[in-house]
C-alpha cells in the first residue's frame, strides 16, 4: 500500500557492514510491524513497536538486529554486521490501533542483498 | 500455537476458469483470517478478511472466501480467472487478545494460463 513507506527499496550490503531499513507509517498510524521473507517463504513476524517502545521482538533474532520506532521519524529496523542469511525482503506494515492486521497496511518492502 | 497450511505452492488454471487456492488453520481461539496478494517486488495487499461476521467474505477483485469451522478451512475462490490474477496469495491468521500477531502460510503462486 503507498500509505506506508519504505526506503530504500533496493539495499546492497557486503558482509560485515549494517544496514539500516526506514519505515514511515501512514499518517495517523503508531503501531508498526516489521516483517521478513525469506526466498520462497511466507512472511515471518519479526518486531511489533509503538512509539518509543517495543511491544513484541520474540521474532527477533537475538543478536545483530534491532529496531526502533521514535516519537519524531520512521521507524528504523538495524542489521549489524550482516550475513549473507540475511538476504531477504523485510516489509513494514502500520495500523492505527492495536488490531493489528485487520487493519494494518503493508509497505512495499525493502530487498536486502549481501554479498 | 497458530498456523496456516496452503495446499500447493504452485496452482495452474487457464484463463477464465475457476480459482480455488486451499488454506487451512490450526488455532485454538476463534481466528481472524486473512489473504493478502503479491505481485512481483511488491507489497502485499489485503484482498480480504474474516473477522467472525459473516461467514462468506467478499473480497477485491472478484475474490472471495469461506470460513468453514467444521473443516478448518479458508479456501479463496473466483469464478473466472484473469491475467492479472497471476500473482503469490498468502493466507494468514491471527487472533484476537490485545494486539494482533499475524502467522502467514507459505504461499501459493498463481499462473493464470491463456
Amino acid at each position: 500500500n503507498a500509505g506506508v513507506m519504505q526506503n530504500p527499496r533496493h539495499l546492497v550490503r557486503r558482509r560485515g557492514q549494517e544496514a539500516r531499513l526506514r519505515c514511515s507509517p501512514m499518517k495517523g498510524h503508531s503501531h508498526v510491524y516489521w516483517y521478513r521473507q525469506l526466498p520462497e517463504e511466507g512472511l515471518k513476524f519479526m518486531v511489533y513497536l509503538q512509539k518509543e517502545n517495543i511491544i513484541d521482538e520474540s521474532g527477533m533474532p537475538k543478536e545483530r538486529f534491532s529496531a526502533e520506532f521514535p516519537k519524531e521519524g520512521p521507524s528504523i529496523l538495524r542489521i549489524q554486521q550482516v550475513v549473507r542469511g540475511d538476504s531477504a525482503a523485510y516489509f513494514c506494515a502500520s495500523s492505527r490501533g492495536d488490531r493489528g492486521p485487520a487493519e494494518a497496511f503493508f509497505g512495499q518492502g525493502t530487498r536486502l542483498t549481501v554479498v | 500455537a497458530q498456523s496456516v497450511t496452503q495446499l500447493g505452492s504452485h496452482v495452474s488454471v487457464s484463463e477464465g476458469a475457476l480459482v480455488l487456492l486451499r488454506c487451512n488453520y490450526s488455532s485454538s481461539v476463534p481466528p481472524y483470517l486473512f489473504w493478502y496478494v503479491q505481485y512481483p517486488n511488491q507489497g502485499l495487499q489485503l484482498l480480504l478478511k474474516y473477522t467472525s461476521a459473516a461467514t462468506l467474505v467478499k473480497g477485491i477483485n472478484g475474490f472471495e472466501a469461506e470460513f468453514k469451522k467444521s473443516e478448518t478451512s479458508f479456501h479463496l475462490t473466483k469464478p473466472s480467472a484473469h491475467m492479472s490474477d497471476a500473482a503469490e496469495y498468502f493466507c494468514a491468521v491471527a487472533y484476537s487478545g490485545g494486539y494482533q500477531k499475524v502467522t502467514f502460510g507459505t504461499g501459493t503462486k498463481l499462473q493464470v494460463i491463456p
